[in-house]
């Protein structure tokens, strides 16, 4: 079975730009969770979706978005982009909504380079 | 809200020898617990949980880990470490209320020598 899948692996952009990251869960998930992880940290919760709701926001500005399609893929959106916004962005995926009795699968993330 | 600490920020260890990292969780209830474990260039990868019952939780490659309520204490062991234990570990933290993030701790690199 495929993991959680994200494209892209690497990118870089500009500041002020806008970014998309996508993800593609486990099959049989309907939870996908996004965090954000810069150098040096742990990752930090950004949105949480569950059968295309929203279910948790992190603490994150208005800047950053996220949505779940039908298929439980998911965009994140990242606008007027800022150098700090350079990190790994990471997707995880679970059966349920999380962390209640379920584990989430993290996919391989994508390197941000905001510049 | 919950918090992780991760006292150690890098260990070093040789190769044979055992391994202890160290997590702090703050927390008003039994929380969920889980350590992970991220290779360089890679995601996280689940070591082991805990969500309830037997206090001593065994997971993968080897690892275990032991909740004590009464030090807010989730740490992770392992008797021989190999070379391709060297990663850094992370420490996370869910609640049992309507609250459905993972809450982690900064990390502990550990690096192992031959």
């Amino acid at each position: 079975d495929a993991g959680v899948t994200q494209s892209p692996t690497h990118l870089i952009k500009t500041r002020g730009q806008h970014v998309t990251l996508r993800c593609s869960p486990i099959s049989g998930h309907k939870s996908v969770s996004w965090y954000q992880q810069v150098l040096g940290q742990g990752p930090q919760f950004i949105f949480q979706y569950y059968e295309k709701e929203e279910r948790g926001r992190g603490n994150f500005p208005d800047r950053f978005s996220a949505r779940q399609f039908p298929n439980y893929s998911s965009e994140l959106n990242v606008n007027a982009l800022l150098l700090g916004d350079s990190a790994l962005y990471l997707c995880a995926s679970s059966k349920d909504t999380p962390p209640v009795n379920t584990e989430a699968f993290f996919g391989q993330g994508t390197r941000l380079t905001v510049v | 809200a919950q918090s992780v600490t991760q006292p150690d920020i890098h260990i070093t260890v040789s190769e044979g020898a055992s391994l202890e990292l160290r997590c702090n969780y703050s927390y008003g209830a039994t929380p969920y617990l889980f350590w992970y474990v991220q290779s360089p260039g890679q995601g996280l990868q689940l070591l082991l949980k805990y969500f309830s019952g037997d206090t001593l939780v065994q997971g993968i490659k080897g690892f275990e880990a032991e909740f004590k309520r009464s030090q807010s204490s989730f740490n992770l062991r392992k008797p021989s470490v190999h070379w391709s234990d060297a990663a850094e570990y992370f420490c996370a933290v869910g609640t049992r209320s309507n609250d459905y993030k993972l809450s982690f701790g900064a990390g502990t690199t550990v690096t192992v020598r031959a």
